[in-house]
């Protein structure tokens, strides 16, 4: 078991900038969540996966955000045209559905900086 | 949205001494689970409760899922220099697909 695994650890970005984060989930994870998490605030939900399928977003998830899952396996999360306001830590968590006990698991994250 | 009342907002303490904290919340909760998080990492789980009433021991640390299904506590026994960190309390909805909803999170400093 080699956990939730994000890349990279840190990015840096101006302004206006596109940037992507990848997910690797725990192997047989069936589902996966992205979570936003800024200074003195627990994390809060963006969007989440099944397999290969999107099925729920977050209004917190503007229109310059996209994830995607493509083969149900890694994850990416993409923001477009980067604002301030994005500075946050990006987290990646996945579970396996259909468990008595489901729980679920965290990566690292990623901090992201928009100057 | 919904909202958890996370409790104290921080604490100092002696090490050795025993620490609680809890969460509340306006609605029911079908799972309620507590993370600790370093400086510059995810949330790490510590416990993780299923049915009212349950009382789960993780270690020193002990959670009870409280019986009305809004609330929960999270006790630290015999803390130690390495309990330092930022305690996460997190409820899910049955049918919210395990979405969390998260506290805002205790700060735990340990003074050896």
């Amino acid at each position: 078991d080699t956990g939730v695994s994000q890349d990279p650890r840190h990015k840096i970005t101006k302004r206006g900038q596109n940037v992507t984060f990848r997910c690797d989930p725990i192997s047989e994870h069936n589902r996966l969540y992205w979570y936003r998490q800024t200074l003195g605030q627990g994390p809060e939900f963006l969007t989440y996966f099944q397999n290969e399928a999107q099925l729920e977003k977050s209004r917190l998830l503007s229109d310059r955000f996209s994830a995607e899952r493509p083969k149900g396996s890694f994850s990416t999360l993409e923001i477009q045209r980067t604002e301030q306001g994005d500075s946050a830590m990006y987290l990646c968590a996945s579970s396996l559905s259909g468990t008595t006990n489901e729980k679920l698991f965290f990566g690292s994250g990623t901090q992201l900086s928009v100057l | 949205g919904q909202q958890l009342n996370q409790s104290p907002q921080s604490m100092f303490i002696q090490e050795g001494e025993d620490v609680s904290m809890n969460c509340t919340s306006s609605s029911i909760f079908n799972t309620w689970l507590w993370y600790k998080q370093d400086p510059g990492e995810g949330p790490v789980l510590l416990i993780a409760l299923y049915k009212a009433g349950e009382l789960t021991s993780n270690g020193r640390l002990t959670a009870q899922f409280g019986i009305t299904r809004k609330d929960s506590f999270l006790n630290i026994s015999a803390s130690i220099p390495s309990d330092v960190g930022i305690y996460f309390c997190a409820g899910q909805f049955r049918g919210s697909n395990y979405k969390l909803t998260f506290g805002k999170g205790t700060l735990l400093t340990v003074n050896p």
